[in-house]
């Protein structure tokens, strides 16, 4: 596709439930990245990924989220036993190697709501 | 660890540069300043980036102080479809790809 797509647009989790947030990147972009952006911040970085090895989890919050892309395309962020704190908007962005942040493309996020 | 520091909010009036400031002073030395831009409901967008020099393209012109510790974005005339919050970013360290992006400056401009 033209983008990188992000689904579902929203989602909203009871507290304890196991949530999965999907990231389509832009085809042949090697360089996946997700971000958490909590409400009037900015995007705090999460995770990265060259194919399908992940290269950089130091921004996963706690033990409760993981993230992989088993083919090196496709990525899901999982976080398990949600938190009220866990609520935030969750942005996938790819880029294409060796590139700085100027080659990134973010997708629209998910608005994950804990309840 | 680099970081940045931005105004919370500013103002413009339409058709009128606006300038946005950013503080980068532990940037490291071999390091690129990047800004984005994220309108409302939307992904983070690139704007432009520079290391020493001033730089310039379609969307904005980017001056950086010839010590590095700041730079201005300059949107040269502001229109409403430019009300975003802006973000100028660095990397936390000077290896991977961990970039800090802090809680930006919400321009709005106004008609």
């Amino acid at each position: 596709g033209a983008g990188v797509s992000q689904s579902p647009r929203y989602k909203v989790a009871k507290r304890g439930q196991d949530v999965a947030l999907r990231c389509d990147p832009i085809s042949g972009h090697v360089s996946l990245f997700w971000y958490q952006q909590a409400l009037g911040q900015g995007p705090e970085f999460l995770t990265y990924f060259q194919n399908e090895a992940q290269l950089d989890k130091s921004g996963l919050p706690s033990d409760r989220f993981f993230a992989e892309r088993p083919e090196g395309s496709v990525s899901t962020l999982k976080i398990q036993r949600t938190q009220q704190e866990d609520s935030a908007v969750y942005l996938c962005a790819s880029s294409q190697p060796g590139q700085g942040a100027d080659g990134y493309t973010f997708g629209s996020g998910t608005r994950l709501t804990v309840v | 660890d680099a970081k940045t520091t931005q105004p919370t909010s500013m103002d413009c009036a339409e058709g009128r540069a606006a300038n946005l400031p950013c503080n980068h002073s532990t940037i490291s030395g071999n390091e690129y300043v990047y800004w984005y831009r994220q309108i409302h409901s939307q992904g983070p967008q690139y704007i432009i980036h520079g290391l020493k020099n001033n730089e310039t393209n379609e969307m904005a012109s980017l001056i950086i102080t010839e010590d590095r510790k700041s730079s201005t974005l300059i949107l040269p005339h502001a229109t409403l479809r430019d009300t975003a919050v802006y973000y100028c970013i660095v990397r936390v360290t000077n290896y991977g790809q961990n970039f800090v992006f802090g809680p930006g400056t919400r321009l709005s401009v106004l008609p």
